[in-house]
């Protein structure tokens, strides 16, 4: 089993419709939690930082993460073209690590 | 301003050959690191620099994968004797430091025949 899950998809969605990303965890040690945005031939950009448990909102974006269950989420509301891209969960132990575990990435597609 | 960049951005080599990746992180950015992406897989982690010393090559897949990195600046990555499986993306990102935000450049595309 992989530290990080992550479903592939594609999930394919309607012009603003609301979006929810998933990711599963298994390593306890994981503090601080990261959504990263890829688009098509371009490297990943960081979209969303969290640390610990609980949401942080952001424009269109939620960022939530329940330590309990080992299970993050990002929404995005009214969800745009613009959006469809890969998304990418990362996360990090406390301490410093530097190196953060990612997961496949989701692939987004959103339809006019 | 200029953010990390990557050349060549594609390359299609034989198996067999030696391949050079080059990055140039944001200036003033102290850590660098090399990542691989292959279709459908995350982010495989490769190694990382603090200023020219690499504390972490844990990742490299094999000997046949080197880097190194001048002046704390501009990084190479190379494999020799590529085989197909070293087909895949290869990222580089930089920091100001150990722990902080990493910013990507837009990747190598490497194609071995």
């Amino acid at each position: 089993q992989k530290e990080v899950e992550q479903d592939p998809g594609p999930l394919s969605v309607p012009e603003g419709a609301i979006v929810s990303l998933n990711c599963t965890y298994s390593n306890s040690a994981f503090q601080y939690f990261m959504w990263y945005r890829q688009y098509s031939r371009k490297g990943p950009e960081l979209l969303m930082y969290t640390y610990s448990s609980g949401n942080k909102e952001d424009g269109r974006f939620t960022a939530q993460v329940d330590k309990s269950s080992k299970y993050i989420s990002l929404f995005i509301r009214d969800s745009q073209p613009s959006d469809s891209a890969t998304y990418l969960c990362a996360m990090d132990t406390s301490g410093g690590s530097y190196i953060p575990t990612f997961g496949r990435g989701t692939s987004l597609i959103v339809h006019p | 301003g200029a953010g990390v960049s990557q050349s060549p951005s594609n390359k299609v080599t034989e198996k067999g050959k030696d391949v050079e990746l080059r990055c140039d992180p944001i200036s003033g950015h102290t850590a660098l690191y090399w990542y691989r992406q292959s279709l459908g897989q995350g982010l495989e982690f490769l190694i990382y620099f603090q200023g020219n010393s690499a504390p972490d090559k844990s990742g490299l897949p094999s000997d046949r994968f080197s880097a190194e990195r001048t002046g704390g600046s501009v990084s190479t990555l190379t494999i020799q004797r590529t085989q197909q499986e070293d087909s895949a993306v290869y990222l580089c990102a930089s920091s100001w430091g150990k722990g902080e935000t990493q910013y990507f450049g837009p990747g190598t595309r490497l194609l071995v025949l």
